[in-house]
């Protein structure tokens, strides 16, 4: 079994400011994690992901996040928030085993300020 | 690359017909599909996953004879709702992945509103 949870729904930051969504997972077998973007009525884009190596990966606009196993962590941070980061973020796990069956975190909302 | 699309965005339709969603996945050979459903403010929810041709595989509470799902090609899903009511409006996304690979990428969506 495999499950995700994102700490806080909603964040809210200050332009130029650190952004810092975390996310923990749970699973059995060797994950994948990935983190989506989702713009209002719209469709998932993906950030990033991690499936084996580099722990550190990094992705598009900016984007970074940590894999780490002994905290079971894929935390998301960009160093200096912009206006069109504003949107809900989704962190996600599947595996080999799961059959690549993504399951999603509740979604944390970015509110951005100027 | 790795584009994929939905048709139509937006449905608005009567109590009692039947829907159809179209999903493509425009430049890659989509060797599993996924449908999901998100209601407003919330996360998404997996209701099925389908492999061209053969049956799909619903998740543990989704009616597969209300959603009718056809994988009839690798670049082309549809999904049917039958017999809609109000209840399944929500937003629709589809998601496809290639060579059995982890990755999924996400269509845009499709609002259905029924009245």
């Amino acid at each position: 079994a495999q499950s995700v949870t994102q700490l806080g729904s909603h964040v809210s930051v200050s332009e130029g400011a650190l952004v810092l969504l975390r996310c923990n997972y749970s699973s059995s077998v060797p994950p994948y994690l990935f983190w989506y973007v989702q713009y209002p009525n719209q469709g998932l884009q993906l950030l990033l992901k991690y499936t084996t190596g580099a722990t550190l990966v990094k992705g598009i606009n900016g984007f970074e996040a940590e894999f780490k196993k002994s905290e079971t962590s894929f935390h998301l941070t960009k160093p200096s928030a912009h206006m069109s980061d504003a949107a809900e973020y989704f962190c996600a796990v599947t595996s080999k085993a799961a059959g690549n069956k993504l399951t999603f975190g509740g979604g944390t909302r970015v509110l951005v300020k100027p | 690359g790795a584009v994929v699309s939905q048709h139509p965005s937006r449905v608005i339709c009567k109590s009692g017909t039947s829907v159809k969603i179209e999903c493509r996945s425009l430049d890659f050979q989509a060797t599993t599909m996924f449908w999901y459903r998100q209601f407003p403010k919330q996360s998404l929810m997996l209701m099925a996953t389908s492999n061209e041709g053969s049956k799909a595989t619903y998740e543990q509470g989704v009616e597969k004879d209300k959603f009718l799902i056809n994988h009839a090609s690798l670049t082309l899903s549809t999904l049917t709702v039958t017999s809609a009511h109000p209840e399944d409006s929500s937003f629709y996304i589809c998601s496809a992945n290639m060579n059995n690979q982890e990755t999924q990428y996400f269509g845009p969506g499709t609002r259905l509103l029924v009245l």
